[in-house]
C-alpha cells in the first residue's frame, strides 16, 4: 500500500489567497484525521471524519476553515482566505476503525 | 481526557538503551497507553500500545507500572535513526476515536 497520500507537499502563497490541501487516505480506512502542526501549538486535531462524515470539527480555528470528504478515498482542507498565522505543516492520517492512525508526510504551507 | 507527563527533552548516546518515561496518575481502567513517534520532517507513527502488561515489539518494549500511574518506553539500542518527538498517549479504546497529542520528548542521539 502507498500509505496516507497528501498533495501538495510545499505551498507558498500570499495573504488572501484561496489554498486547498488534499489527502487520499488508505485504502480501506473508515476514519480520516486533519491535524496542523506549529513550533508554538505543537500537534493540533483540527478535523475528524468516519465514514465520509465530519465527527468532530471543535478544532477548526475559525470560519475560513472548511474540510470536506465527498468519499472514501479524498479529503480537501481549505483556507479562504489564508492568512500569515496559518503557516504550518498540515498532516492528514487515516485508521481502520479507532485502530492506529497513519500519517502522511504533510504538506507545509507558508502564507506570506 | 486523562492526561500524560513527560520531560521535554532527552540524550542519550547511540548504541545503548534508552528508557523514556510517562506519567499518567490519573489513568482509568480502560485507558490504553500509546506511544508515537515524530521523526524529523515526517507525520507520526504508530511504536506501541498495552493496557496492563509489558509488551515487546520489533520497535520498542512498554513496560507498564503495577498500579498503572506511570510507564517506560524502552529502545533497547538506540540509533541515531531513532532521535525523534516521542510522545505518550491514553486512549479508552474503543471508545477513544481520536488521538489528542501532548509536547513529547524530544529525544537527542549523540554518535
Amino acid at each position: 500500500d502507498a500509505g496516507v497520500i497528501q498533495s501538495p507537499r510545499h505551498e507558498v502563497t500570499e495573504m488572501g489567497q484561496e489554498v486547498t490541501l488534499r489527502c487520499k487516505p488508505i485504502s480501506g480506512h473508515d476514519y480520516l484525521f486533519w491535524y496542523r502542526q506549529t513550533m508554538m501549538r505543537g500537534l493540533e486535531l483540527l478535523i475528524y471524519f468516519n465514514n465520509n462524515v465530519p465527527i468532530d470539527d471543535s478544532g477548526m480555528p475559525e470560519d475560513r476553515f472548511s474540510a470536506k470528504m465527498p468519499n472514501a478515498s479524498f479529503s480537501t482542507l481549505k483556507i479562504q482566505p489564508s492568512e500569515p498565522r496559518d503557516s504550518a505543516v498540515y498532516f492528514c492520517a487515516s485508521s481502520l476503525l479507532v485502530d492506529t492512525q497513519y500519517f502522511g508526510p504533510g504538506t507545509r504551507l507558508t502564507v506570506l | 481526557d486523562a492526561k500524560t507527563t513527560q520531560p521535554n527533552s532527552m540524550e542519550s548516546n547511540e548504541e545503548e538503551p534508552v528508557h523514556l518515561p510517562c506519567n499518567h496518575s490519573t489513568i482509568s481502567g480502560t485507558d490504553y497507553i500509546h506511544w508515537y513517534r515524530q521523526l524529523p520532517s515526517q507525520g507520526p507513527e504508530y511504536v506501541i500500545h498495552g493496557l496492563t502488561s509489558n509488551v515487546n515489539n520489533r520497535m520498542a518494549s512498554l513496560a507498564i507500572a503495577e498500579d498503572r500511574k506511570s510507564s517506560t518506553l524502552i529502545l533497547h539500542r538506540a540509533t541515531l535513526r531513532d532521535a525523534a518527538v516521542y510522545y505518550c498517549i491514553l486512549r479508552d479504546l474503543p471508545r477513544d476515536d481520536k488521538i489528542i497529542f501532548g509536547k513529547g520528548t524530544r529525544l537527542h542521539i549523540l554518535p
